[in-house]
């Protein structure tokens, strides 16, 4: 059985600060792993993959997300953050990249000016 | 071009009568999922079409929902004899072969009062 854990209900960073949002997985065989960002009232919008290759993933609108298969994680990232990326980030996985998705519970993410 | 669609976007219904919720996936993907969001549930799995292989419907509920995708396009999920607990925002996805990410619609909220 495969699960995703976002351990923070929520994160809040200033405007032009780092953010980190954080992702476990825990999955047998490889894992395909996927970062989704829901605005209000909005549905889900993709971000980013990691499927194989570099540890270090790069999505859309500036984000960023580190595989790290020793701590089973897959936090995402973001160097400067700004006030319209507060939403609610989904962390998720795959069992082979292309059956359903298994959902985190959701970080909201808070950037003040 | 046109993402997925979802109609109604807003759903109100008495406990005990059947709703009919529509997904419009993108032009060309063959693969559709349903998900449903709610408070207590997070984001859960319901149904996923492939193709003209069988349906994956592990994650229904309960018998009184059934999906049906026609022509490899078009798909609408059936709530029979609603309850309260499946008040949720009810969510379609489509995904074009060989490609991992899922694109989203932007919902229907069903209320059961």
């Amino acid at each position: 059985a495969q699960s995703v854990a976002q351990p923070e209900d929520q994160v809040n960073v200033a405007e032009g600060n780092p953010l980190t949002v954080k992702c476990t997985y825990s999955v047998s065989g490889n894992p395909y792993l996927f970062w989704y960002v829901q605005y209000p009232n909005r549905g889900l919008q993709f971000l980013l993959k990691y499927i194989t290759g570099d540890n270090l993933v790069k999505g859309s609108y500036g984000f960023e997300a580190e595989f790290n298969k020793s701590q089973t994680s897959f936090h995402l990232k973001k160097p400067s953050a700004l006030v319209s990326d507060s939403a609610l980030y989904f962390c998720a996985s795959s069992s082979t990249g292309f059956q359903k998705l298994v959902f985190g519970t959701g970080t909201r993410l808070l950037v003040s000016p | 071009g046109a993402g997925v669609s979802q109609s109604p976007s807003n759903k109100v219904t008495e406990k005990g009568k059947d709703v009919e919720l529509r997904c419009d996936p993108i032009s060309g993907h063959t693969a559709l999922y349903w998900y449903r969001q709610s408070l207590g549930q997070g984001l859960e799995f319901l149904i996923y079409f492939q193709g003209n292989s069988a349906p994956d419907k592990s994650g229904l509920p309960s018998d009184r929902f059934s999906a049906e995708r026609t022509g490899g396009s078009v798909s609408t999920l059936t709530i029979q004899r609603t309850q309260q607990e499946d008040s949720a925002v009810y969510l379609c996805a489509s995904r074009p072969s060989l490609h991992n990410e899922q694109f989203f619609g932007p919902g229907t909220r069903l209320t059961v009062l």
